[in-house]
């Protein structure tokens, strides 16, 4: 079946401008959680939702980051007034609800931004 | 919270030689363990993890790990590597408990040369 879905693959935007990144999970499964990775910090967590429950922000390093999660599914990442720091591939993962293979992330290809 | 180390950034080897990658990790509570690999312009692909039982796990591609609790290791390990195991290896810990964030090492670039 289809994998994790992201787009756009790349994304090149000034300084200051909004962007907004997609990721589609795997049919079915029901966490899907945003990472960064960038030169300077590796991979980071970002955000994770699970379900209808409220998701966990902790990894957002700042309030012009944000994500929703429509209907279970999709998921987009804004980042407003972006800076050059933000330049990063941004990496969306899933991973379903039962048994051992809820703890297996499944990650795709990634988006990758550069701010100018 | 729970940390990785990948005590080497580089590792260069020739084609048909074993090579292992050093994880270690740190953490106040039971964890599970993983190993990544990521191919250039590409995503992470699981290679093995690390959940429960046999503390020998065997993965894609010929790779194998071993969990070590009393010296907090997930060391990966492949007896004979191909020019196509070229890539970007990171280890990755999550908590057991209701916590499936990943913490990752900060990855290990293996350069297989003929």
């Amino acid at each position: 079946g289809a994998g994790v879905s992201q787009s756009p693959s790349n994304k090149v935007t000034e300084k200051g401008k909004d962007v907004e990144l997609r990721c589609d999970p795997i049919s079915g499964h029901t966490a899907l959680y945003w990472y960064r990775q960038s030169l300077g910090q590796g991979l980071e967590f970002l955000i994770y939702f699970q379900g209808n429950s409220a998701p966990d922000k902790s990894g957002l390093p700042s309030d012009r980051f944000s994500a929703e999660r429509t209907g279970g599914s999709v998921s987009t990442l804004t980042i407003q007034r972006t800076q050059q720091e933000d330049s990063a591939v941004y990496l969306c993962a899933s991973s379903p609800s039962g048994g051992e293979a809820k703890n297996i992330q499944y990650f795709g290809a990634g988006t990758r931004l550069s701010v100018l | 919270a729970q940390s990785v180390t990948q005590l080497d950034s580089q590792v260069p080897v020739f084609e048909e030689a074993p090579v292992e990658l050093r994880c270690n990790y740190s953490s106040s509570v039971s964890v599970y363990l993983f190993w990544y690999v990521q191919y250039p312009n590409q995503g992470l692909q699981l290679l093995l993890k690390y959940l429960s039982g046999s503390t020998l796990v065997k993965g894609i591609n010929g790779f194998e790990a071993e969990f070590n609790k009393s010296q907090t290791s997930f060391h990966l390990r492949k007896p004979s590597v191909h020019i196509s195991d070229t890539a970007e290896y990171f280890c990755a810990v999550s908590a057991v408990s209701n916590d499936y964030k990943l913490s990752f090492g900060a990855g290990t670039t293996v350069t297989v040369r003929a």
